[in-house]
């Protein structure tokens, strides 16, 4: 079961790009990659997933690296209701889905 | 709104004490999962249920069981209470694909409250 690495805490400003690497060295050949966002009290939720190049929604960007070992969530232009914890999961089924320790974005006006 | 629902929202007791969480999945959805978040910490997997069978177990206590009913639905029983017991308990559900589908929709969660 891969095991994920986040910063515990990042600081950005309005309207900057926010980039937050996941390291996951032993990731199996089947696993994805997906992030989640939680506001406290809240339920995590989904922002985006991806197993290999780049990802991209409305929300978000994905870059995975072709050893896929790390993988960058970008949020473009954040706003102060971006300030959120991010995790980070690696699973192939649907097995355990373990999710790391999170990153606590927050966002400065 | 995910389309997941847990009861109570809320849940204040005694150490000692017994309580059962619920969860109903969104519709179709045939795996349960259930973590704890203390509080300021990360999600602490606990047990996943698909289809009505056990699939997966994390670092759940002896004290908490929990189960998968026919209609899908599933209860968190916590028993024999203590005061690091208080957290959130979130419900999760995903589709019925073996293969991870990956979305987990997460209900609102039950805040448990031991005193």
């Amino acid at each position: 079961l891969a095991k994920t690495t986040q910063p515990i805490s990042m600081d950005s400003y309005e309207g900057q790009e926010v980039n937050i690497t996941c390291s996951h060295n032993n990731i199996a050949t089947n696993d994805y990659i997906t992030w989640y966002q939680q506001f406290p009290s809240q339920g995590p939720r989904f922002i985006i997933q991806g197993y290999k190049t780049k990802v991209t929604n409305e929300v978000a960007s994905l870059f995975i690296p072709a050893d896929r070992k790390s993988s960058t969530l970008s949020l473009p232009r954040v706003s102060l209701s971006d300030t959120a914890v991010y995790y980070c999961l690696v699973g192939d089924t649907s097995y355990k889905l373990i999710f790391g320790s999170g990153t606590r974005l927050l966002v400065r006006p | 709104d995910s389309g997941v629902t847990q009861t109570p929202k809320h849940l204040i007791t005694a150490t000692g004490q017994r309580v059962t969480l619920r969860c109903s999945p969104r519709s179709g959805d045939l795996s349960v999962y259930w973590y704890q978040q203390s509080l300021d910490q990360g999600l602490q997997f606990l047990i996943q249920y698909y289809n009505g069978e056990e699939r997966a177990k994390g670092n759940i206590l002896e004290r908490f069981s929990a189960q998968q009913f026919p209609d899908l639905h599933s209860e968190l029983n916590l028993s024999s209470l203590e005061l690091g017991d208080s957290a959130l308990y979130f419900c999760a559900s995903s589709g019925g694909q073996a293969k991870f589908t990956g979305e987990l929709f997460f209900g609102e969660g039950s805040r448990l409250t031991v005193l």
